[in-house]
């Protein structure tokens, strides 16, 4: 079946270490996103991509990083510069970036991140 | 102010109750989502609006674009319906320019 998948669902890590979040589609979607989601508030766009080999910051960017070095894959990278970084994450994707009037998004199961 | 907000925040229904939940915004839109949210963050998408009405199922979707308002509906609910139903708003056409609201909490009691 196709969909996005994330990897792994819980994920525990140490103050001051680097952790990455997984991303795969089988949909063959050229955009790819990642979002933040906090307690009581909307997700918030941390990168997107809409092609290999460029993305975009999104309005939280800071103490994250990304790659999108093939279409199907778009890891995100947790650095210890962000000084919050306990949260869960959610990857999404749409056929392209500029939405049709019937492309909709999908999204991953998402990773819960706590950094102990 | 948030731009996109949600109202209520947190509802109880008894099963078989008819359920609205309400999304204002403040923001020009090309397209308005409803999406709801599984108890375990997955995030399922049931619908993209730009005027009027679309029903599936149990569920109707509304906007006013004057009235900058949407509703989303759920007749007859199930405690599968329990989950937390999210408002985002597109403002032109690309989806980096998507704003969330926070979201409804849903609890359906048998």
């Amino acid at each position: 079946d196709g969909g996005i998948t994330q990897s792994p669902k819980y994920l525990f890590r140490k103050e001051g270490q680097n952790v990455t979040l997984s991303c795969e589609q089988n949909l063959n979607h050229d955009a790819m996103y990642w979002y933040r989601q906090d307690p009581g508030q909307g997700l918030r766009l941390i990168y997107y991509s809409q092609i290999v080999n460029d993305f975009q910051k999104g309005d939280i960017a800071e103490g994250y990083s990304v790659s999108r070095e093939k279409k199907e894959s778009f890891p995100l990278t947790v650095t210890s510069a962000q000084k919050n970084p306990t949260a869960f994450y959610l990857c999404a994707s749409t056929p392209f970036l500029g939405g049709g009037e019937t492309d909709t998004q999908y999204f991953g199961p998402g990773t819960r991140l706590t950094v102990l | 102010k948030n731009e996109v907000e949600q109202s209520p925040q947190n509802l109880t229904a008894q099963e078989g109750e008819f359920i609205t939940i309400n999304c204002s915004y403040s923001v020009g839109i090309s397209a308005l989502h409803w999406l709801q949210q599984h108890p375990g963050g997955g995030i399922v998408s049931l619908f993209m609006l730009s005027s009027g009405k679309k029903k599936h199922g149990r569920l109707i979707a509304t906007i006013n674009i004057q009235e900058k308002h949407s509703s989303l509906h759920i007749t007859a609910s199930h405690p599968r319906d329990s989950a937390v139903y999210i408002c985002a708003v597109r403002s032109g056409t690309s989806y980096d320019k998507v704003i969330f609201g926070p979201g409804t909490s849903l609890s359906v009691i048998p």
